[in-house]
């Protein structure tokens, strides 16, 4: 069965820094891959996906990521960090069927002043 | 605006007592989903819906009763036999294809008095 693994339940970065959140994938076929972000009291919202065309896939805010079959990495990175995007991203994979999407546990993202 | 309408917001059941807990959609989607929510352990899924009248077993269906009378509407009973039913609840729903993603309500929030 697929599974994501999000390395890091918390980071923390300064403003304008760079923004990093790792994904790693699990799958014996090609899978399909999104990140959500969740903010407090709220429910998930797409930031982008991965279906198989572009592996470098550009989302809202800022957001890209990168689809890196030999790493089964699907890492989230935002170049300068914004206040705002303090929440907790999840990544998510799916194979054959939107009934079986498995999460990862999800990283809480602080942004520092 | 299209979108999933969650309700109530924050629920309080007391012990030996069923509640159901409300989801509407006008996406016009033929799948929807049920997924709690606990800290550190990211989504896992209830119950889901292909189609009117069908629904299927999650991870964790134990406890938990759906129906599906409408496209529209996939309302969740936690019932009393659910012994520790205190987490974020989140409804989705997607179009059938595994490329797309899940839309998400924002959440009803159960407490036990």
């Amino acid at each position: 069965a697929q599974s994501v693994t999000q390395l890091g339940s918390h980071v923390s970065v300064s403003e304008g820094a760079l923004v990093l959140l790792r994904c790693n994938y699990s799958s014996s076929v090609p899978p399909y891959l999104f990140w959500y972000v969740q903010y407090p009291n709220q429910g998930l919202q797409l930031l982008l996906k991965y279906t198989s065309a572009a592996t470098l896939v550009k989302g809202i805010n800022g957001f890209e990521a990168e689809f890196k079959k030999s790493e089964t990495s699907f890492h989230l990175t935002k170049p300068s960090a914004h206040m705002s995007d303090a929440a907790e991203y999840f990544c998510a994979v799916t194979l054959y069927n939107n009934n079986d999407m498995r999460f990862g546990a999800g990283t809480r993202l602080t942004v520092k002043p | 605006d299209g979108g999933i309408t969650q309700s109530p917001k924050y629920l309080f059941r007391k012990e030996g007592q069923n509640v159901t807990l409300s989801c509407e959609q006008n996406l016009n989607h033929d799948a929807m989903y049920w997924y709690r929510q606990d800290p550190g352990q990211g989504l896992r899924l209830i119950y889901y819906s292909q189609i009117v009248n069908d629904f299927q077993k999650g991870d964790i269906a134990e406890g938990y009763s759906v129906s599906r009378e409408k496209k529209e509407s996939f309302p969740l009973t936690v019932t009393s036999a659910q012994k520790n039913p205190t987490a974020f609840y989140l409804c989705a729903s997607s179009m059938e294809e595994s490329n797309q993603p899940q839309h998400f309500g924002d959440g009803t929030r159960l407490s036990i008095l």
